[in-house]
């Protein structure tokens, strides 16, 4: 059964420090990765995409690797900003039963001004 | 452009009421899915649908019923709520590539609590 674990289950940083989130998952079978952040009361808004056959995604201030042979991914976040705050979330599509997405717990990041 | 609407966003029910969530999207999306989001659980698949007419039981279905009557919407349904269903619940998309399924696009969210 596929696991997905983030640690650290929360973090806070000063503004403009780059960061690193991380993302385990214990079956490499999958067919994409996908980041999200969610706002307190809100839904998950998508970040990033990695299909299976890729190795990271940019997308502004935000790049997302994937290393699937290790099971790991992470999430870097450049220069980070108050508004960066929010908790993140990362998901696996197994390769098999490939609807039924596997999230991960998050990691709650607080940006401090 | 409304992406996946939810409605409604809040509601409050007894023990043993019913009640519908319609989940309405405007991508085009083949492959349509309810959560349910509770603290220190994660999300949780309830039931999925990957087209028109079709449904599948997820993780937890148990106490919901669904329909996909027509390809934008997906309606949840309670038929007689208990206090474990107390939970926020959203609904989600996404396109389809050669049968697989591609980036999902979630709803606000509806927080439901039963009493």
């Amino acid at each position: 059964k596929q696991e997905v674990t983030q640690i650290p289950a929360a973090l806070s940083v000063p503004e403009g420090e780059n960061l690193v989130l991380n993302c385990s998952f214990t079956d490499s079978a999958i067919y994409n990765l996908q980041w999200f952040r969610q706002d307190p009361g809100k839904g998950l808004t998508s970040l990033l995409l990695i299909q299976s056959s890729q190795r990271e995604q940019t997308s502004g201030r935000l790049n997302a690797s994937l290393d699937k042979s290790s099971g790991r991914s992470t999430l870097y976040i450049a220069a980070s900003q108050p508004g960066d705050s929010a908790t993140y979330l990362c998901a696996v599509r197994p390769d098999t039963g490939f609807q039924k997405l596997v999230f991960g717990t998050g990691t709650r990041l607080l940006v401090s001004p | 452009n409304a992406g996946v609407t939810q409605t409604p966003k809040f509601r409050v029910l007894k023990t043993g009421q019913s009640m519908t969530l319609l989940c309405a999207q405007d991508m085009n999306h083949e492959y349509m899915y309810w959560y349910r989001q509770d603290p220190g659980m994660g999300l949780r698949l309830i039931h999925y649908s990957v087209g028109e007419g079709t449904t599948a039981k997820g993780e937890v279905p148990d106490g919901y019923n669904v329909s996909r009557l027509k390809k934008q919407n997906f309606l949840l349904g309670l038929e007689s709520a208990a206090p474990s269903q107390t939970s926020v619940y959203f609904c989600a998309s996404s396109y389809s590539v050669a049968g697989r399924a591609g980036e999902l696009f979630f709803g606000e969210g509806s927080r439901l609590t039963v009493l």
